[in-house]
């Protein structure tokens, strides 16, 4: 059964680095690729990146210059590192399963950026 | 970056009614080698993540109601629900996985008459 979780902390400041975490079971991450998808509160949802399967990684060029994801195969985990954020950057934030359209979905986790 | 297009962004239903929504694409998502349009349907329930519903434009993913019906290629499509259910209430997105970065259409939100 394929599962994602993403986990990350919730609030962060202005300016500071967003560090969140998706943890998958049900298959491996050097089968299928893992996407971070971001929505804004009520509107629609963005694309950020992507960690192939082996291992390369794809960005989003609306994010390319301050977004990293990384992964930990051993302990079935993907990263994903966001600099300098704003206050827009505020949503809930998914991990998604797939090749180029999304299979299975996290839950999501909500980043708040404030003061 | 393809931009999507989805008419209209609320719709008022009852149950029962037959409901099409539109997917405009701004270039082709229909691939000449494979004959295959690059586009998916996701439903998204309040408090849930989105759930894929249609890939390829027409097929529908294992366990998803055959009232569910996706049609359409080149740059125009439809989702169409024969007949709409009170659990199919949610916003409805289209994406095109054609080219990067992917992309994804406004919504459509299915409401209550």
């Amino acid at each position: 059964q394929v599962q994602l979780k993403e986990s990350g902390p919730g609030l962060v400041q202005p300016s500071q680095t967003l560090s969140l975490t998706c943890t998958v079971s049900g298959f491996s991450l050097t089968s299928y690729s893992v996407h971070w998808v971001r929505q804004h509160s009520g509107k629609s949802l963005e694309w950020m990146g992507r960690m192939w399967s082996d291992g390369d990684t794809s960005y989003n060029s609306a994010f390319t210059s301050r977004l990293s994801i990384s992964r930990d195969t051993s302990k079935s985990q993907v990263f994903l590192k966001m600099n300098s954020l704003q206050t827009e950057d505020t949503g809930t934030y998914y991990c998604a399963s797939g090749g180029r359209y999304f299979d299975f979905w996290g839950p999501g986790t909500m980043v708040t950026v404030s003061s | 970056d393809i931009v999507m297009t989805q008419t209209p962004s609320s719709q008022a239903v009852s149950a029962g009614e037959k409901v099409t929504m539109s997917c405009k694409s701004s270039q082709s998502l229909l691939y000449s080698e494979n004959k295959k349009n690059y586009l998916a349907w996701y439903q998204q329930k309040p408090g849930q993540s989105p759930k894929l519903l249609i890939s390829w434009a027409s097929t529908r993913e294992s366990g998803v109601p055959d009232r569910f019906i996706g049609s359409g290629s080149g740059t125009d499509f439809t989702l169409t629900i024969s007949s709409v259910q009170a659990e199919d209430l949610a916003v409805y997105y289209c994406e095109q996985y054609y080219d990067t970065p992917y992309t994804f259409g406004a919504g459509t939100k299915l409401e209550l008459k």
